[in-house]
Order: C-alpha cells, then structure tokens, then sequence
C-alpha cells in the first residue's frame, strides 16, 4: 500500500502566488524528504525533515511535519514558472529495508 | 563532479527480448538504489545495492529481474524475456550513506519501451 500520498493531485496557480502541497503517510517514520521532478528527468532532491523537528526552511521552501497526523506539508512561496513540476514526498518505512516509499506526487503548473 | 550516469536514455526492445540498464553512481557513493515509475505513478523501490552486494531486493520481481553492482564498473539492472508490462522509466539513485537518513542523488533514467 502507498505510504506517502500527496494532495492535490494536479495544482496550477499564477506566478507568485504560493503553492502549498500535502503528504499523508501511514506508519512511523525517522524522516521525511520532498524531490521535485522536472518532465522527462530524474528527482531532485529539495528538502529532509526529521522526525524530531517541526518545520524547515530552504530558500523559497517551507517544509512541515506533524507526526501526530501523520503528514507534512511543502509550501513554495512566491511561485515562478521554472517551478511547475511534480512533487513527490518520500518516507524512509513501508518500502524496502532500506528504500525510501514515494507518494505518486502533486503535477503543479505555474501560470506566468 | 558527475552527477548519477545512466544509459541508454531510452531503450526499445521486443517481446522476449533482454534488456540491460546501466548506472554508474556519483563519485564516493558506494550505496545504489534503482526505482520503476510508470507514467503518472510515483517511484515504487526495487532493489538496494552495495558494492557487491544485493542488500534489499524486495521491491524486485522474482523472475526475470537481477541486479549486480561489480566492485568495478556500473551497477547493472537486467530484464530477461522482457514483456509489455516492464515498459516503464527505470531510475538509479545513489547515496554515500547506508539506509534512507540522507538524500538521494537520481540520474535522467532509461525509459524502456517494449513492443
């Protein structure tokens, strides 16, 4: 079964506006990481959340996680075109024994 | 400093046919994980790798998948009689570290087509 599954499915907004994007998984977990993957190319990865801490910053990004909902949250403040792609979170349980689970991620399109 | 190498880019076979994907992991990196996507879906995980070593391959088919990462050269992910269902991007990743506590580094893909 799917460990992380993202919310919404497909998000398009206008330049500058903020995006915000939601993971709910199932089972305990030691971290959690979001990857942006651009069509046709790989997954880069964009931020690590441990279970231990709360929110985290990285630039324009804003990563939450509350353990006892069981879910995180990726915010994108101040969209640009450059940023449609999709978002996949990853958790680091319910895969293999040392294989991170990814949800089936957010398509977001930037509108210029 | 190379990122994750993986080739071909994109792989036609036929039915029954073998295909083999290759991954040569960032500089230092001694861990390799190989994921499948199928379009619209999520990575599902299939195997992990240490230099000579399968250490995780439950994500893997029991037929006709293998996978081998040599002491030297790529790691190689192998698909024997391959059929219309193992038509799907393939993604290697690669690590420094053991276990999932840190990022993973992803090549472009092989984006197997088989007719």
């Amino acid at each position: 079964s799917q460990q992380g599954e993202e919310d919404p499915q497909a998000l398009s907004i206008q330049e500058g506006e903020n995006a915000t994007m939601n993971c709910s998984y199932k089972t305990s977990i030691n971290n959690l990481q979001w990857y942006r993957q651009n069509s046709g190319r790989g997954l880069v990865h964009l931020i690590l959340i441990r279970s231990n801490e709360r929110e985290k910053h990285s630039g324009r990004l804003r990563v939450t996680l509350d353990t006892s909902k069981k879910s995180s949250s990726l915010l994108i403040t101040a969209s640009r075109a450059a940023d449609t792609a999709s978002y996949f979170c990853a958790t680091d349980s319910g895969g293999g024994a040392d294989g991170l689970t990814f949800g089936k991620g957010t398509h977001l399109i930037i509108q210029p | 400093n190379a990122g994750v190498m993986q080739n071909p880019r994109h792989l036609v076979r036929r039915r029954g046919q073998e295909a083999r994907l290759r991954c040569s992991p960032m500089k230092g990196h001694s861990h390799v994980y190989w994921y499948r996507q199928l379009p619209e879906e999520g990575l599902k995980f299939m195997v992990y790798l240490q230099k000579e070593n399968i250490i995780d391959e439950s994500g893997m088919p029991k037929e006709r998948f293998s996978a081998e990462f040599p002491k030297e050269g790529p790691s190689i992910l192998r698909i024997q009689q391959v059929v219309r269902g193992d038509s799907a991007a393939y993604f290697c990743a690669s690590s420094p570290q053991e276990g999932a506590n840190s990022p993973l580094h992803f090549g472009n893909g092989t984006r197997l087509t088989v007719t």
